[in-house]
């Protein structure tokens, strides 16, 4: 399978606790994001990486938050002292830059969070 | 932030029924996606568009770019079962810079009637 995967798909754990989730895109993409997703709503901007650099990250993703692409490959996804409202669907997208054309985000499954 | 406005909002057909939805903002957009999620799954790009105008297909899927670059819509016909998710639209405006950062529609929730 050469799609966007993300590990692990569900995570379950007591408010207060640090989860990590990972990324790992499709391996020709240089562009990597994070979204969050609610129900009944699209997926909300987190950040997004350029190789391995972060070059934006949006005002939802606070302090507790934090992302990494050390070798501009995988990523990983870190929230510390969880809190209930950070109870969401994580969405890994990736795309490939070139061109004029905004190159279309290809989705991973997510990982579903819920913080007890 | 910036969302598109999508509509409708749900819709609930029988099967072998067309399909029309549609997205709208208010700035101009250079890129149009359509794309269908599942529950408990990501989204899957089902079209992207370009350029003013433009109507793309993917089977029984049409959806064209409008004229005035502020209005998209997709099409489905002769619709089945496996139809049945949420259809989102999502784009890029042309402020987005080199952020390529998506806006996004709400979502259409579609229901099909065997």
């Amino acid at each position: 399978d050469t799609g966007v995967s993300q590990d692990p798909r569900h995570k379950i754990t007591k408010r207060g606790q640090n989860v990590t989730f990972r990324c790992d895109p499709i391996s020709e993409h240089n562009r990597l994001y994070w979204y969050r997703q609610t129900l009944g709503q699209g997926p909300e901007f987190l950040t997004y990486f350029q190789n391995e650099a972060q070059l934006e990250k949006s005002r939802l993703l606070s302090d507790r938050f934090s992302a990494e692409r050390p070798k501009g490959s995988f990523s990983t996804l870190e929230i510390q002292r969880t809190e209930q409202g950070d109870s969401a669907m994580y969405l890994c997208a990736s795309s490939l830059v070139g061109g004029i054309r905004n190159q279309p985000q290809h989705f991973g499954d997510g990982t579903r969070l819920s913080i007890l | 932030g910036q969302q598109l406005n999508q509509s409708p909002q749900s819709m609930f057909i029988q099967e072998g029924e067309d399909v029309s939805m549609n997205c709208t903002s208010s700035s101009i957009f250079n890129t149009w996606l359509w794309y269908k999620q599942d529950p408990g799954e990501g989204p899957v790009l089902l079209i992207a568009l370009y350029k003013a105008g433009e109507l793309t297909s993917n089977g029984r899927l049409t959806a064209q770019f409008g004229i005035t670059r502020k209005d998209s819509f997709l099409n489905i016909s002769a619709s089945i079962p496996s139809d049945v998710g949420i259809y989102f639209c999502a784009g890029h405006g042309y402020n987005a810079g080199n952020n390529r950062k998506l806006i996004w529609g709400l979502g259409t929730s579609l229901a099909v009637n065997p």
